[in-house]
């Protein structure tokens, strides 16, 4: 089954308590990339990347770092974590071929207090 | 770089009814692609047009695009409490999705 799948689902960590959020795909996309959703603002890009060694700033990376060591994976990096980075983080993958469909994970909530 | 704006930002309908958003956009697109989230969910494709289509239907959605408006409508048909979530259009020109904020809407039984 085509999936994408991030954890954690639920973190509730402090303020500057470096944290991993990880995001697995195994559809062989070549694209993935990490939002975050927050009310009233939809869904902005933090990261994305093309391919393996390939990452690129979205609209909104401050305080976030990506790595794309190996194709499936695509962990989101919060070196030091804020309150204005409790928000709901979705992950996602697509091909590059004709149609960019993206296959989205289930969310994680993460609350910083 | 948010491209996509939906029209109107919640709709509350009656089943039964349709219900029909819109989603401007700014720039030359490849194609326009509609999604659904249900609550705190993630995004679920709907159906997708390319910048050379001018309509499409999948099932109770109908989706048209006016690209020399640089715009586009989703219409759900005969519209039933399930649909109740938030749909949103989004975008590939040269680089991948450029998501809107969405329409929420609400099918009250």
């Amino acid at each position: 089954e085509a999936q994408v799948t991030q954890n954690p689902r639920y973190l509730i960590t402090v303020t500057g308590k470096k944290l991993t959020v990880t995001c697995s795909q195994n559809m062989n996309h070549e694209y993935m990339s990490w939002y975050r959703q927050d009310p009233g603002l939809g869904l902005r890009q933090i990261y994305y990347s093309m391919n393996v060694e390939v990452t690129d700033k979205g609209d909104v990376p401050e305080g976030y770092k990506v790595s794309r060591k190996e194709k499936r994976n695509f962990p989101l990096i919060l070196e030091s974590p804020s309150p204005n980075q409790t928000s709901l983080y979705f992950c996602a993958s697509s091909s590059l071929s004709s149609g960019n469909t993206i296959y989205f994970g289930e969310g994680s909530w993460l609350t910083v207090v | 770089s948010q491209q996509g704006e939906e029209d109107p930002q919640a709709l509350s309908i009656q089943e039964g009814e349709n219900a029909t958003m819109n989603c401007s956009y700014k720039t030359s697109i490849n194609n326009l692609q509609w999604y659904r989230q249900n609550s705190g969910r993630g995004l679920v494709h709907l159906i997708l047009i390319r910048s050379n289509e001018r309509e499409k239907h999948s099932g109770r959605l109908r989706v048209t695009l006016d690209t020399s408006k640089k715009s586009s409508s989703l219409l759900i048909t005969a519209s039933r409490a399930a649909d109740t979530a938030s749909y949103f259009c989004a975008t590939t020109g040269n680089t991948p999705l450029v998501f809107g904020k969405g329409t929420r809407l609400s099918v009250i039984a």
